[in-house]
């Protein structure tokens, strides 16, 4: 059974790196990994999303190992507005036959 | 970039009453909505997926009568709650993709129901 893993929670303070790793042992060969950001009472937002090896955009990178049974979404330099629940998704297959395998959020909270 | 808009924000309705909620895709053609719902502190569950023109597949335990969702145009879909119970009380989330599959998934805003 396909499952994304990932910690209930984190803390870090402003200006630190904070890694944020999803396992999804059971990924496929077609499978791709996205990651979503999301405050309270709103919808979430995307921020990445990869297939393998390091993706890097604005706001976020995106590490996938070779064997692509985990990813690690890393934020570089947070700040307080970066408190969030962090959300891990695997989506499995193509056009109309797919599937959407969520994590369970990672709440994290920034410090000053 | 692309933008999902859900209506309404919020709204409060009495128990055996229907609510409507409306999610419109602004500058993308949306071939396939998601419906979710999400309790305090819990990650999203998938209620039904919706394929422009088709009727929606809905996920295992969620009542298809209860629910209705409607995808009559690439633009939009909505979710009827019918007789509505204090119990369907909750945030729920519409998302959209469009034809190019690797834009990802975009949310709407989300509606929260209570119902009294």
């Amino acid at each position: 059974l396909a499952k994304t893993t990932q910690p209930i929670s984190m803390d870090s303070y402003e200006g630190q790196e904070v890694n944020i790793t999803c396992s999804h042992n059971n990924i496929a060969t077609n499978d791709y990994i996205t990651w979503y950001q999301q405050f309270p009472s709103q919808g979430p937002r995307f921020i990445i999303q990869g297939y393998k090896t390091k993706v890097t955009n604005e706001v976020a990178s995106l590490f996938i190992p070779a064997d692509r049974k985990s990813s690690t979404l890393s934020l570089p330099r947070v700040s307080l507005s970066d408190t969030a629940v962090y959300y891990c998704l695997v989506v499995r297959g193509w056009d109309s036959n797919y599937q959407l395998i969520w994590g369970a959020g990672t709440k994290l909270i920034i410090k000053p | 970039g692309a933008v999902v808009s859900q209506h309404p924000s919020w709204v409060i309705c009495k128990s055996g009453t229907s609510v409507k909620i409306e999610c419109r895709s602004l500058d993308f053609q949306a071939t396939t909505m998601f419906w979710y719902r999400q309790f305090p502190k819990q990650s999203l569950m998938l209620m039904a997926t919706s394929n422009e023109g088709s009727k929606a597949t809905y996920e295992q335990g969620v009542e298809k009568d209860k629910f209705l969702i409607n995808h009559a145009s690439l633009t939009l879909s909505t979710l009827t709650v019918t007789s509505a119970h204090p119990e369907d009380s909750s945030f729920y989330i519409c998302s959209a993709r469009g034809r190019r599959v690797r834009m990802g998934y975009t949310f709407g805003s989300g509606t929260r129901l209570t119902v009294v």
